[in-house]
């Protein structure tokens, strides 16, 4: 059992470089999340799904997009990566809101 | 929209103390509450959660959570603290209403002193 599988784990990009997160989970869960984790601001939503066909913008939205391509898989994109996107980034999926959330390992995102 | 506070950035407690993790909350409605440990280099893992019922709940490695509606507070407790219980404490929340959006506090580094 998986869980919830992001890729890749590890990445450089130079600013200006676009590039796409992959997240899966294999939980039939309805909702996927994209967090940012940086010292001392904890984890930031950038975008959330609650269910198949749906996409809502959290609280830093800017500068990603996002794709519900299926109801397993969420991904992330930064179309022109700056320095300020260098961060860590978790995925995470739950059922229903009385449900907990499970989360990926987490892709380190340089920006240089 | 639903937001979390934790209000210190580090707890320390020696081994065999009791500990205490901050947490409140702002909410339309009622809430659904959570907490999360985080351990280096690694992703999330759920501790325990508050959906309705008896105020205090209990979780994962000997942890409970008080919630207290008046106060919209769910403070993390545990009654003697161990030097593995080192790591990173989020509270977060949701709401009853359903768009499931799920917010994160800055969460606690909790430093247990041998």
């Amino acid at each position: 059992n998986a869980g919830v599988t992001q890729t890749p784990k590890f990445q450089v990009l130079k600013t200006g470089q676009s590039m796409t997160l992959q997240c899966a989970q294999d939980m039939n869960h309805n909702s996927m999340y994209w967090y940012r984790q940086d010292p001392g601001m904890g984890l930031r939503l950038i975008y959330y799904s609650a269910s198949e066909g749906t996409t809502d913008k959290g609280e830093v939205p800017n500068g990603y997009n996002v794709s519900r391509l299926n109801k397993r898989e969420f991904s992330l994109r930064l179309e022109s990566a700056a320095p300020s996107q260098t961060s860590v980034y978790f995925c995470a999926s739950s059922n229903r809101g009385d449900t907990e959330a499970f989360f990926g390992q987490g892709t380190r995102l340089t920006v240089v | 929209a639903q937001s979390v506070a934790q209000p210190e950035d580090q707890v320390n407690v020696a081994e065999g103390n009791p500990l205490t993790v901050k947490c409140t909350y702002s909410v339309s409605g009622n809430p659904y509450l959570f907490w999360y440990v985080q351990y280096p280099n690694r992703g999330l893992q759920f501790l325990l959660k508050y959906i309705t019922g008896d105020n205090l709940v209990k979780g994962s490695y000997g942890f409970e959570a008080e919630f207290n509606k008046s106060q919209t507070s769910f403070h993390l407790k545990k009654p003697s603290a161990l030097v593995s219980d080192s790591a990173l404490y989020f509270c977060a929340v949701t709401a009853w209403y359903g768009n499931n959006r799920l917010a994160f506090g800055k969460g606690n580094q909790v430093v247990v002193i041998p």
